[in-house]
């Protein structure tokens, strides 16, 4: 039974570009949530999609939008890159949204 | 409190000793509250939710309690051994209205147990 699986791993891109982090959810789960965690912080819920919908958001600015499949599959994506997105980028799924969250391995976002 | 905090930030202790951690975050509107591991390398780990105040659980050698109308909750770790090294977070889960289900994070206890 797979888990939660993002791709990719790592990722370099630069100030102003676009990028689409994505997520499979752990078999039996209908919803995603996506969070970013900077260095020394614990992890910033960005946003959380269920039924194809985005459910609940955090405090990040429209540049973070999302996505989810009818396979509850889900993509992140982050337009005009700034320095400070650099972080790790956490998916997590769960049965319903009270349940336990289980994570992926996250993917490392750089930024230069 | 407005925050989730988490205290101390970081912990070393020898292998067998026994330690503890505090998670503390806001009483109102309260729905639950997560403990996750997340080892070096791994992706973070549930280990419990609780939602009742006066609530205890236990997995194995680790145990946590809560207390939702001061806003705290403890995890215990009896007789650390290293492979108990890791970040421990908790997080909080606001009832009602558009804040179901989203969690805050505090930021982490990182605990190093020596051999």
């Amino acid at each position: 039974d797979a888990g939660v699986t993002q791709s990719p791993t790592h990722l370099i891109k630069t100030r102003g570009q676009q990028v689409t982090l994505r997520c499979s959810p752990k078999s039996g789960h209908d919803t995603v949530s996506w969070y970013q965690q900077a260095l020394g912080q614990g992890p910033q819920f960005i946003f959380q999609y269920y039924e194809e919908e985005e459910r609940q958001r955090g405090n990040f600015p429209d540049r973070f939008s999302g996505h989810q499949f009818p396979n509850y599959s889900s993509e992140l994506n982050v337009n005009a890159l700034l320095l400070g997105d650099s972080a790790l980028y956490l998916c997590a799924s769960s049965r319903t949204s009270n349940q336990p969250q289980h994570f992926g391995d996250g993917t490392r976002l750089s930024i230069l | 409190i407005l925050n989730v905090e988490q205290s101390p930030q970081s912990l070393h202790v020898q292998e067998g000793d026994s330690t503890n951690f505090t998670c503390s975050f806001p009483s109102s509107n309260f729905y639950a509250l997560h403990w996750y591991r997340w080892e070096t390398a791994k992706s973070p780990e549930a280990l419990f939710v609780m939602t009742l105040n006066g609530d205890e659980k236990k997995k194995g050698r680790i145990s946590a309690t809560l207390n939702t109308k001061e806003g705290y909750s403890y995890l215990y770790i009896k007789g650390s051994q290293p492979e108990d090294s890791a970040t421990y977070l908790c997080a909080h889960a606001n009832a009602g209205g558009t804040s179901y289900g989203k969690l805050t994070f505090g930021q982490g206890t990182i605990l190093t147990v020596h051999p």
